[in-house]
């Protein structure tokens, strides 16, 4: 299986909470970040967390971080038509500083 | 705008032909890195270069080669074009050699067709 899995999309109403889900494989994991990709553009660094932390917030974002689990999420609050796009989980497998990515949840807002 | 900058934004080629990608890093950063998109692998890391020399080695085949050159930009060489080489070529650029905390700034991509 894959290292890295997400759920390919995801729709929610503008004014509703997105949660975007993601789960990694290799337990020696020391950093785990969210990348975002809007159309035509590369990937912007959103937000990480170091693997001994269980959450992280930042203004609408909280990361979720569930290490026995393997699990990783990403809280969108408030989400509105501009956060449409595609958000990439990532991990940096232990010893390298070079991130697996995961293939990326399309997040849909609609009115 | 991430600062990086990628050349062409769109190629369409043939196959068996060669073409050369080129990306441009933030100003101040040392590393950059490739990366390829496609619908069926994902984002996969390609090559990395720190101050003109190979630092880290993905799933790079060995069609492909890159250099970073002494003015820090650097070109992805991608030779014996197969169809299944379509795919977005992402550059990224970063201040260091590889530090986990080392952000990777994007470009916005080279869409490469191959026909």
């Amino acid at each position: 299986g894959e290292d890295v899995e997400q759920s390919l999309f995801l729709s929610v109403r503008e004014g509703d909470s997105s949660v975007i889900n993601c789960t990694y494989t290799d337990s020696s994991s020391t950093y785990l970040y969210w990348y975002k990709q809007e159309p035509g553009a590369g990937l912007q660094l959103l937000t990480y967390i170091f693997s001994n932390m269980d959450m992280k917030q930042d203004q609408r974002l909280t990361v979720l971080l569930n290490k026995k689990d393997k699990h990783l999420s990403l809280r969108i609050a408030d989400t509105q038509t501009g956060d449409s796009a595609i958000y990439f989980c990532a991990e940096t497998p232990g010893g390298s500083y070079i991130p697996t990515f995961g293939r990326g949840t399309s997040l849909i807002v609609h009115p | 705008d991430s600062g990086v900058t990628q050349t062409p934004k769109h190629l369409i080629t043939a196959t068996g032909q060669r073409v050369t990608l080129r990306c441009s890093p933030r100003s101040g950063d040392l590393s950059v890195y490739w990366y390829q998109q496609s619908l069926d692998q994902g984002l996969q890391f390609l090559i990395q270069y720190y101050n003109g020399e190979e630092r880290a080695k993905g799933n790079i085949l060995e069609r492909f080669s890159a250099q970073q050159f002494p003015d820090l930009h650097s070109e992805l060489n991608l030779s014996s074009l197969e169809l299944g080489d379509s795919a977005l070529y992402f550059c990224a650029s970063s201040a260091r050699a590889g530090a986990i905390t080392d952000t990777q700034y994007f470009g916005p991509g080279t869409r490469l067709t191959v026909l």
